[in-house]
């Protein structure tokens, strides 16, 4: 089993969609939660943090569950510029080691 | 302007033809990293490093060596690369290592072919 599990997809949803991805990982000494957005192979970067109490940034909505180890990503109101991989991330802080899921393709259609 | 280089951004070489890729931050992270991406997968560590003189293995260190004898370099050589090396590279850092929420700042990447 690996570590780190995200919903295959891909995702094909209209503009104006919510989509929700999700993510389970299997560490429970896991300590920090991430969502990072990769463009058609570019590097990867930071859509946002996971935190305990969940949190929102715009349209974006992540939520942590520790005692069913996993965390989800809530899009509301899709954009055609939401077309991108989302990718898990879940960090063992003390020791270093960041673990990415395969990532979950989207693709927002007109 | 803050970021991380990579170099090569392209490469094809030879089996057993060593290489380095090089990787440099110009922010004064303590935690780097070296990750590969293969098509239909995610990033896979490769070696990490929590400050100068620091590494460590991540999940798929075999083939590759590193070193970290500054704070703002971080190379991966691969001594004699093999085809199954041929991968999408990706160099991070992070400014403090051990910090819960480390946002990782990624490289352009280095997209390597070893025939």
């Amino acid at each position: 089993r690996k570590e780190v599990e995200q919903d295959p997809g891909p995702f094909n949803v209209p503009e104006g969609a919510t989509v929700a991805f999700n993510c389970t990982y299997s560490n429970s000494a896991s300590q920090s939660f991430f969502w990072y957005r990769q463009d058609c192979r570019k590097e990867p970067k930071l859509l946002m943090s996971v935190y305990s109490s969940g949190n929102e940034d715009g349209r974006f909505t992540a939520q942590l569950n520790r005692a069913s180890q996993y965390i989800s990503l809530l899009i509301r109101d899709s954009k055609l510029s939401d077309s991108a991989t989302y990718l898990c991330v879940v960090l063992n802080t003390n020791a270093g080691k960041s673990t990415f899921g395969d990532g979950t393709t989207l693709t927002v259609k007109p | 302007e803050a970021q991380v280089t990579q170099n090569p951004r392209y490469l094809i070489t030879v089996t057993g033809k060593k290489l380095t890729v090089t990787c440099s931050q110009n922010m004064n992270h303590e935690y780097m990293s070296w990750y590969r991406q293969d098509p239909g997968l995610g990033l896979r560590q490769i070696y990490y490093s929590m400050n100068v003189e620091v590494t460590d293995k991540g999940d798929v260190p075999e083939g590759y060596k590193v070193s970290r004898k500054e704070k703002r370099n971080f190379p991966l050589i691969l001594e004699s690369p093999s085809p199954n090396q041929t991968s999408l590279y990706f160099c991070a850092s992070s400014p403090l290592a051990g910090a819960t929420y480390n946002e990782q700042f990624f490289g352009p990447g280095t997209r390597l072919t070893v025939l």
